[in-house]
């Protein structure tokens, strides 16, 4: 059972288009994070959010937390192929561990 | 950048073979994580340590061990390998204060034949 769900699992967009990826779970969790994994690098981070309903934004990329703390969502305005890559949202459990979602593949075509 | 590195990158080894794959940070953190991803695929915890001589198991059940003498060291062991073991392995490190951030080697891709 994976406790973090994400959608959509593959997405393939033009360049310039805007795309959103969502984060799901059951459990509240005491932040979250969303990474950003090149072919065969590690994940890199993103951002952290930490209080519910929380907006963060990294230049083109917004990203929000769940009133309830047990969602999130990546909005991408005008996504261009230097953002491809696999989208990871981790949630953090305790301070402690860190569950990853299944993750969104995307590809952003020129 | 992150100072996290896996040795080695790739490995094909056959079936039965002893290996161990090691993962090494000089950021002093106490935290060290090992996952298990296929290819594009969502990261699976195999095995953690929140300091030397801590080692937990993970959600996903591993055949391999793991141990941590040195607080800069956690290597990755499988005594007998099998074809179903092939897949990418990446060691993480966090720190134990307020940033929870997950820092990633680059991972070994192991090929069982």
């Amino acid at each position: 059972t994976q406790l973090l769900e994400q959608s959509p699992q593959f997405l393939s967009i033009q360049e310039g288009e805007n795309l959103t990826v969502y984060c799901n779970s059951s459990s509240v969790f005491s932040s979250l994070q969303w990474y950003r994994q090149e072919p065969g690098e590690g994940p890199v981070l993103l951002v952290t959010v930490v209080t519910g309903g929380e907006v963060k934004k990294l230049k083109r990329l917004t990203f929000q937390f769940g009133d309830a703390r047990k969602d999130s969502s990546l909005h991408i305005t005008a996504a261009q192929p230097g953002d491809t890559g696999l989208y990871l949202c981790a949630g953090i459990y305790n301070f402690n561990k860190f569950y990853f979602g299944s993750g969104t593949k995307l590809n952003v075509k020129p | 950048e992150a100072d996290i590195y896996q040795t080695p990158r790739y490995l094909v080894i056959g079936t039965g073979k002893k290996i161990t794959l090691e993962c090494s940070q000089t950021m002093g953190h106490d935290k060290m994580y090992w996952y298990q991803q296929d290819p594009g695929m969502e990261l699976h915890l195999i095995h953690y340590s929140y300091g030397v001589n801590s080692t937990e198991k993970g959600d996903l059940s591993s055949e391999s061990t793991v141990s941590r003498i040195r607080t800069e060291h956690f290597p990755l062991t499988l005594e007998s390998a099998r074809p179903s073991h092939t897949s990418q392995y990446l060691c993480a490190s966090s720190d134990s204060g307020g940033s929870t951030e997950a820092f990633f080697g680059q991972g070994t891709r192991l090929t069982v034949v």
